[in-house]
């Protein structure tokens, strides 16, 4: 079936730095989202992207949807230790709307 | 306050005593689904439904069950659990197809022995 592949799996990073993860996919998909899920809770939903390029901002957070639609990016900008959780891309498949996630990457910032 | 519940939040039990994991959402949403979450494996999709009486099979669906008799609610049900569905679990709903952005459960962390 379809796979995301999300990098990297773990991140630990200085408070103020910036930082940067991907999604690609084999497949095309039409929809991506960023989600955020601190821990113990649920994943919040970040950003949606809903075209090819698109490129939106929530906060410190900006995320663009990847020209072949195979890929997508999260950045964080001035990091700060409230950012610490998993961050988890999705995308949408198929023709029922189901949405199939990547694994995550974990992020911790050190104060 | 729009929001999705999951009960219970915690809950231990033993192989093959039967259990249900409730879900409910109060924003009229037409999709919902279970999820469950383990290390290394991310969040995989274990039953969806598009809407009342209408469900379907997701990646992981083996061992559970689920229906959908009222809009807002969209039971998880372990007939008779086993070790192996030790995990974090997530309900989730969204307004419809079409409407892609999708709200969780605080989760249900389930261990059984």
């Amino acid at each position: 079936g379809q796979q995301l592949n999300q990098s990297p799996q773990s991140m630990f990073i200085q408070e103020g730095e910036d930082v940067s993860m991907n999604c690609t996919s084999s497949s095309i998909f039409n929809t991506w989202l960023w989600y955020k899920q601190d821990p113990g809770e649920g994943p919040v939903l970040l950003i949606a992207l809903y075209k090819a390029g698109e490129l939106t901002s929530n906060g410190r957070l900006t995320a663009q949807f990847g020209i072949t639609r195979k890929d997508s990016f999260l950045n964080i900008s001035a990091s700060i230790p409230s950012d610490v959780g998993i961050y988890f891309c999705a995308g949408l498949r198929g023709s029922q709307g189901n949405l199939i996630f990547g694994k995550g990457t974990k992020l911790s910032v050190k104060p | 306050e729009a929001q999705v519940t999951q009960n219970p939040r915690y809950l231990i039990t033993v192989t093959g005593k039967k259990l249900t994991v409730t879900c409910s959402q109060n924003m009229n949403h037409e999709y919902m689904s279970w999820y469950r979450q383990d290390p290394g494996l991310g969040l995989r999709q274990i039953y969806y439904s598009m809407n009342v009486e209408v469900t379907d099979k997701g990646d992981v669906p083996e061992g559970y069950k689920v229906s959908r008799k009222e809009k807002r609610n969209f039971p998880l049900i372990l007939e008779s659990p086993s070790p192996n569905q030790t995990s974090l679990y997530f309900c989730a709903s969204r307004l419809r197809q079409g409407y892609y952005e999708q709200y969780f459960g605080p989760g249900t962390r389930l261990t059984v022995t």
